[in-house]
């Protein structure tokens, strides 16, 4: 079973619409860390947010801010107001406290067109 | 600081060559990992190391071979390569497994 699923493969938008990037993940280990990573067309992958199980505060940082909700099992991402540089593909990823071990999702394509 | 370093950026192999990837960081990172990307598939990690001497295997190690004989350097062996291990590699350290990763530039490699 996948420990970290991204069920939108890609969505496309329109420059300064709001965009929902969805995260859902599968740990029986009580503490964790969720993890959001922006993957730009040159290649590299870019860090943009850390959470642990146990703070389940929303997190806002500029154009961007994270959902985490325990009981559904999300890490949801959205983006305020979307601009062609965030055209990229972002990962979600979850690492276990008592396991040694990075799972990251499929990945979702965002493309924002001016 | 370099960061994490990878090299070759890119490589092209025949069936049954051998070749080594190479990783090296410079932040003292206890912890280093190898992925490779796939189209649809995310990155999947290959093998990981929690500090020299000790390795261990991730989602997808077969086919692949690793050593940690410091904690800088942490080479990914390909023993005998095959077409379905044509991929994008991703070298990654950090201070622990739930820390931030920091990636290296990625390696991709052709397996004809």
């Amino acid at each position: 079973a996948q420990k970290v699923t991204q069920a939108q493969t890609e969505i496309s938008v329109v420059e300064k619409e709001d965009v929902t990037l969805d995260c859902v993940y599968e740990t029986r280990d009580t503490t964790y860390y969720l993890f959001w990573y922006k993957q730009p067309p040159s290649g590299e992958l870019v860090f943009l947010i850390r959470r642990n199980s146990f703070d389940e505060q929303n997190e806002i940082s500029g154009r961007y801010s994270w959902n985490f909700q325990k009981s559904t099992s999300s890490f949801n991402f959205t983006i305020t107001a979307s601009q062609v540089v965030d055209s990229a593909v972002y990962f979600c990823a979850l690492s276990e406290y008592n396991f040694n071990k990075f799972y990251f999702g499929s990945g979702t394509k965002l493309n924002v067109k001016p | 600081n370099a960061g994490v370093t990878q090299t070759p950026k890119f490589q092209v192999l025949k069936t049954g060559q051998s070749m080594t990837l190479q990783c090296a960081q410079d932040m003292n990172h206890e912890y280093m990992s190898w992925y490779r990307q796939d189209p649809g598939m995310g990155l999947r990690l290959i093998h990981y190391s929690v500090g020299a001497g000790i390795t261990d295997q991730g989602e997808v190690p077969n086919g692949y071979n690793v050593s940690r004989s410091t904690t800088e350097d942490f080479p990914l062996r390909l023993l005998s390569a095959a077409p379905s291990q044509t991929s994008v590699y991703f070298c990654a350290s950090s201070y622990g497994a739930y820390n931030e990763q920091f990636f290296g530039p990625g390696t991709r490699l052709t397996v004809l």
